[in-house]
């Protein structure tokens, strides 16, 4: 079976480019979660998804995140424009469902932001 | 004060050698604790779950959850090289929002 698949693995980019992540989750997992780890710390959640519904996006800074997943299944994360701060590593992870412990996650995305 | 605690290391040890991996937290309301091996470049992987106190075990690896203390371990016996990686915590109250550590980096030497 499948993992969380991610992509693209590396992306480096100019300050105030944009730019997009794109994750499937397993196969029937309904909750997706992205998340971003910056070097030395653990995973922080930036928005959760159960089906197609955002249901819990108060760490996502708005101004300049954007996030879909319009069919309730894979989805895109976005930034624009990028800022040097926003170099991180960015996770997607996936559960069965929301009240689920094990959560799945993907080989992330190493986001340079020059 | 941070959710949770945890010593980022770095720890090194020898092959063979029993390791202890440890993390404290301030929410009482947690019920579910979760250690996560990350190795380089890649995502945390789910090692080990357990609810509420107690025990568990899974081969070499020992989970171990003290509510009363607010205090979580994780055993790693006969430690070899593969295991080097970074071990997160991450626990889990009635809520759907996991929380985690920021890591502790071990190396097990040949």
């Amino acid at each position: 079976e499948a993992g969380v698949v991610q992509s693209p693995r590396y992306k480096i980019i100019e300050k105030k480019q944009p730019v997009a992540f794109w994750c499937n989750p397993i196969s029937g997992h309904n909750t997706l979660y992205w998340y971003r780890q910056n070097l030395g710390q653990g995973p922080e959640l930036l928005i959760r998804y159960e089906n197609e519904e955002a249901v819990d996006d108060s760490q996502l800074p708005k101004d300049r995140f954007s996030a879909e997943r319009l069919k309730g299944v894979d989805s895109t994360l976005k930034i624009q424009p990028a800022e040097l701060g926003d170099s991180a590593v960015y996770l997607c992870a996936s559960s069965l469902d929301g009240t689920n412990e094990k959560l799945f996650f993907g080989s992330g995305t190493q986001l340079s932001v020059l | 004060q941070k959710e949770v605690e945890q010593d980022p290391g770095p720890l090194s040890v020898p092959e063979g050698a029993i390791v202890s991996l440890n993390c404290t937290y301030s929410n009482s309301a947690f019920q579910y604790f979760m250690w996560y091996r990350q190795y380089s470049r890649k995502g945390p992987e789910l090692l080990m779950y357990t609810y509420s106190s107690g025990n568990k075990e899974d081969g070499r690896f020992t989970a171990q959850v003290d509510k009363s203390s607010k205090y979580i371990s994780l055993f790693i016996r006969d430690s070899q090289p593969s295991d080097s990686a970074t071990y997160l915590c991450a626990m889990r109250g009635t809520g759907n929002q996991f929380y985690f550590g920021t890591g502790t980096s071990l190396t097990v030497i040949p």
